[in-house]
């Protein structure tokens, strides 16, 4: 079966720090997957998806970037980190193609202080 | 892009009612998909639809995709406290995936 790890569960980085947030997949290959932030009490705003290694498309102009250096890998990551980063981030997979449904991991609280 | 409306943006009811909630949009959806979230956790998929008209239920779900392709509902029967969390709408299409802004609901014994 299918799962999705996503790390670290919780991460404090002061303001100017870099990030590096990590999401694999097992079980399935080429999925698409996606990264998603939540602000606290709101819905999901998604950041990045991709649908191949290499392949990434950014939906929100922002201080973040991703990377997908292998099939089941995902990398979410900033140079310098800036208070308004701090959020509850979500990784998610799907099998791709003409609308299927997404599983996501357990999320990484960030606080930026 | 796409946005989802979802309403209402939260819920107080109390153990045994049945609750509604619905999203809707301007633009066409391949698949509506409900989500519920606990505290601290990733949402779990609760339901998917893939079809205009389609009605699914999961034990005391039920959720159906609008005809117009452009909004869904989802129902829950006779509440119970477990059912306490934020239930969000995604609608996608084709490799993309668009969340409503979620609904809040409290149970009250």
């Amino acid at each position: 079966s299918q799962t999705i790890h996503q790390w670290p569960a919780t991460l404090v980085q002061p303001v100017g720090s870099p990030l590096s947030l990590e999401c694999t997949v097992e079980g399935t290959s080429n999925p698409n997957l996606y990264w998603y932030r939540q602000a606290a009490g709101r819905g999901l705003q998604l950041l990045f998806y991709s649908v191949g290694i290499g392949q990434i498309s950014s939906e929100v102009p922002q201080n973040l970037s991703a990377s997908r250096p292998q099939d089941r890998q995902f990398i979410l990551s900033s140079k310098k980190l800036l208070l308004s980063d701090s959020g509850f981030y979500l990784c998610a997979w799907s099998a791709g193609g003409f609308g299927t449904e997404a599983f996501f991991g357990q999320g990484t609280r960030l606080t930026v202080v | 892009g796409q946005q989802l409306n979802q309403s209402p943006q939260s819920m107080f009811i109390q153990e045994g009612e049945d609750v509604s909630m619905n999203c809707t949009s301007s633009s066409i959806f391949n698949t509506w998909l409900w989500y519920k979230q606990d505290p601290g956790e990733g949402p779990v998929l609760l339901i998917a639809l893939y079809k205009a008209g389609e009605l699914t239920s999961n034990g005391r779900l039920t959720a159906q995709f609008g005809i117009t392709r452009k909004d869904s509902f989802l129902n829950i029967s006779a509440s119970i406290p477990s059912d306490v969390g934020i239930y969000f709408c995604a609608g996608t299409y084709n490799n993309d995936m668009r969340f409503g802004a979620g609904t809040r609901l409290t149970v009250k014994p």
